[in-house]
């Protein structure tokens, strides 16, 4: 049963760069598979950054895109996720989220269906 | 702000049925994935595919599209369906992805 746990700073200096990690068990990360992180601020919403597919290609919330990279460490079957520039509204939980294909009659539907337990980072100096 | 409208807050007599709404121009070529987060732990997948439940969900969840509007709808709901729940949707251009804005449901 694959499993992702996220590790990284719980706090970086404003104007910093926040760098998580997302540990794969259980699977692969060059598995047919799309690599997600997602955040959420304290008492709002979930927001999502990005994500990976298992041969590089990357796609990124255009909110964020100037600031943010995702790639891959396959030596240590991990993905990651860099933010530049942060500030105090880049203080979040970040999460890490596996999007899988379902085949229903045929038809192909993508959901995160797997996801790390969250780790929280505050900006703040 | 999100491309995909849902009301902030819903309540629920308990054992009463439930729909939490979720609009958005992109569902009309896509579909939705619906998200239950309780205070303090990850998401957990409840629908896919706008009306297929995972494995292990109960089945007093379910989900059904028309148009631009997705809607989860909890039959019955129990104490411990009070949660967080949040859809989940490609954006127009198919390329990215985008989280609605999320419902604080309230099982009276």
């Amino acid at each position: 049963q694959l499993q992702l746990q996220e590790s990284g700073p719980g706090l970086v200096e404003p104007s910093g760069t926040l760098s998580l990690g997302c540990a794969v068990s259980g699977g692969s990360i060059s598995d047919s598979t799309w690599w997600t992180w997602v955040r959420q601020p304290p008492g709002k919403g979930l927001e999502w950054i990005g994500q990976i597919w298992h041969s590089g290609r990357t796609d990124y919330n255009p909110s964020l895109k100037s600031r943010v990279t995702i790639s891959l460490d396959r030596s240590k079957n991990q993905f990651s996720l860099s933010l530049t520039s942060v500030t105090a509204a880049d203080t979040a939980v970040y999460y890490c989220a596996r999007l899988s294909a379902y085949n229903e009659a045929d038809q192909y539907f993508y959901a995160l269906d797997v996801w790390g337990q969250g780790t929280p980072v505050t900006v703040s100096s | 702000s999100s491309d995909l409208t849902q009301d902030p807050a819903v309540s629920v007599a308990l054992g009463q049925t439930v729909t939490i709404t979720c609009q958005g121009d992109s569902l009309r070529p896509y579909y939705a994935d619906w998200y239950q987060q309780k205070p303090g732990q990850a998401p957990v997948l409840v629908i896919y595919g706008s009306d297929n439940r995972p494995a292990g969900i109960p089945d007093r969840f379910s989900g059904s599209i028309s148009g631009d509007t997705a809607s989860l709808t909890i039959t019955e709901a129990q104490a411990e369906d009070e949660a967080d729940y949040y859809c989940y949707s490609r954006d127009i251009s198919g390329d990215l992805w985008v989280f609605g804005g999320g419902t604080q449901l309230t099982v009276l």
